[in-house]
């Protein structure tokens, strides 16, 4: 069955400690590929996203991910964390054989300051 | 704002009593989906709509459940005789096209008691 897996359920991190947060996902074919994240009591908002060319992405508050075909993985990085990085995220695929967005069940970020 | 909305923000029903939520997207976004979101778990998917056209339907999405967008612009979901599993987040989101970023409105929190 097609899915997404977000391996860690919560990570907790000190500020300024890098983060490596997984995502591999099932689909076969050509697939866009995203990351959201919610703060506390927000909506979700994107974070970054891959469609095609550079597998490796930038995105918005010093965030970026990598694709890695082979692996069916978009991992989400970030070198220094901040304690107001502290939310949820949700890695999410489009497969453009069916044309929805399925989500990861996310992983919650804790960063102590 | 000229975001995703949704409406209400957040509903208490009684057990059996049918519910229905509003979900209006960016003006001229085509793709408008729906999604569900309980503690700890990414969101759901449980239909989407290209315009007017209902094109796919999760099987989460029981009889009790039917979504409509009647004009191609804002979309209603609404649960009969619903039941306290319904309670959740229930998530509205749009795109422009297929295969671009969706942007998620607030939510409808659903409370059955």
């Amino acid at each position: 069955a097609q899915s997404v897996s977000q391996h860690n359920h919560h990570v907790i991190l000190s500020e300024a400690a890098s983060l490596e947060l997984g995502c591999n996902y099932s689909y076969g074919g050509t697939v866009n590929l995203f990351w959201y994240v919610q703060y506390p009591g927000q909506h979700l908002q994107l974070l970054l996203k891959y469609f095609s060319g550079d597998p490796l992405v930038k995105g918005i508050k010093g965030f970026e991910a990598e694709f890695i075909k082979s692996k069916f993985s978009f991992n989400l990085r970030k070198p220094s964390v901040q304690w107001s990085d502290t939310a949820e995220y949700f890695c999410a695929v489009n497969a453009l054989s069916n044309n929805d967005m399925r989500f990861g069940a996310g992983t919650r970020l804790t960063v102590k300051p | 704002d000229t975001g995703v909305s949704q409406d209400p923000r957040h509903k208490i029903t009684k057990r059996g009593q049918n519910v229905t939520f509003r979900c209006d997207p960016i003006s001229e976004h085509n793709r408008l989906y729906w999604y569900r979101q309980t503690l700890g778990q990414g969101p759901e998917f449980l239909t989407y709509f290209q315009n007017e056209a209902q094109l796919e339907k999760s099987r989460l999405l029981s009889d009790r459940f039917s979504a409509e967008r009647p004009k191609g612009s804002f979309s209603t979901l609404e649960i009969q005789r619903t039941e306290q599993g319904d309670s959740a987040m229930y998530l509205c989101a749009s795109s422009l096209q297929a295969v671009s970023e969706a942007f998620f409105g607030q939510g409808t929190r659903l409370t059955v008691v």
